[in-house]
């Protein structure tokens, strides 16, 4: 079945890195955009980064551009996830989601996300 | 890059109507019709509900229906069921970026 399964979450102290990944399967991942969505613990969901169908271009929040660094393997129908220089406020349950197909701004599948802890 | 305005927290009684507002700027609500509507129960990942303004995806219930007006999208849910209350988060396209709102608490009283 379609399913997006993240990982590589974890506890990390400040200014340290973590690398996400997000496994896709059950649908043709090299033709839709994928996106990065956080939430932190009890709150609302935060637009992190996205990146297109082949690569070719990224877009980052201003709360983390120049940090994070969103890629993809469509040979491995992989998504992934670099962040640097990480902050308490980096601290939330991170989310890989698929674009479309109903809409090119529309996330149809979620994953269930993976948990970044930031702390000393 | 600030967060698209909702309620904090709307009730109804089961078969009752509510409306969920979503109110933003002429740079994201109100520039683009790519508003979209999730749910989101407790523990679980997020469900497209509504996309582009007031479409409702394959699968999901008549009863959940959108509109958008100036800068300001609205979510309705009429005949209130229990299996409702949730989370309910819009967003909106604006410029290579995509803005949620703050989300909204919805309770079937």
């Amino acid at each position: 079945q379609v399913q997006l399964v993240e990982s590589g979450g974890g506890v990390v102290q400040p200014g340290r890195s973590l690398r996400l990944s997000c496994a896709a399967s059950g649908f043709t991942f090299s033709n839709y955009d994928m996106h990065w969505v956080r939430q932190a613990p009890g709150k609302g969901l935060e637009w992190v980064a996205v990146i297109s169908y082949d690569g070719s271009n990224k877009y980052y929040a201003d709360s983390v551009k120049g940090r994070f660094t969103i890629s993809r393997d469509n040979s491995k129908n992989t998504l992934h996830l670099q962040m640097h220089s990480l902050g308490v406020e980096d601290t939330a349950l991170y989310h890989c989601a698929k674009e479309g197909p109903y809409s090119p701004h529309a996330f149809d599948i979620w994953g269930q996300g993976t948990m970044v802890t930031v702390s000393s | 890059q600030s967060a698209l305005t909702q309620p904090a927290s709307v009730s109804g009684s089961p078969g009752q109507s509510i409306t969920i507002s979503c109110t933003g700027t002429s740079s994201d609500v109100g520039g683009y019709n790519y508003v979209s509507w999730y749910q989101q129960h407790p523990g679980k990942a997020p469900k497209l509900m509504i996309y582009e303004v007031s479409n409702r995806p394959s699968g999901v219930s008549n009863r959940f229906s959108g509109s958008k007006s100036g800068n300001t999208a609205s979510l309705t849910i009429s005949g209130l069921q229990a299996e409702d209350e949730a989370h309910y988060y819009c967003s909106s396209y604006t410029s290579s970026s995509t803005l949620f709102g703050g989300g909204t608490k919805l309770t079937v009283l």
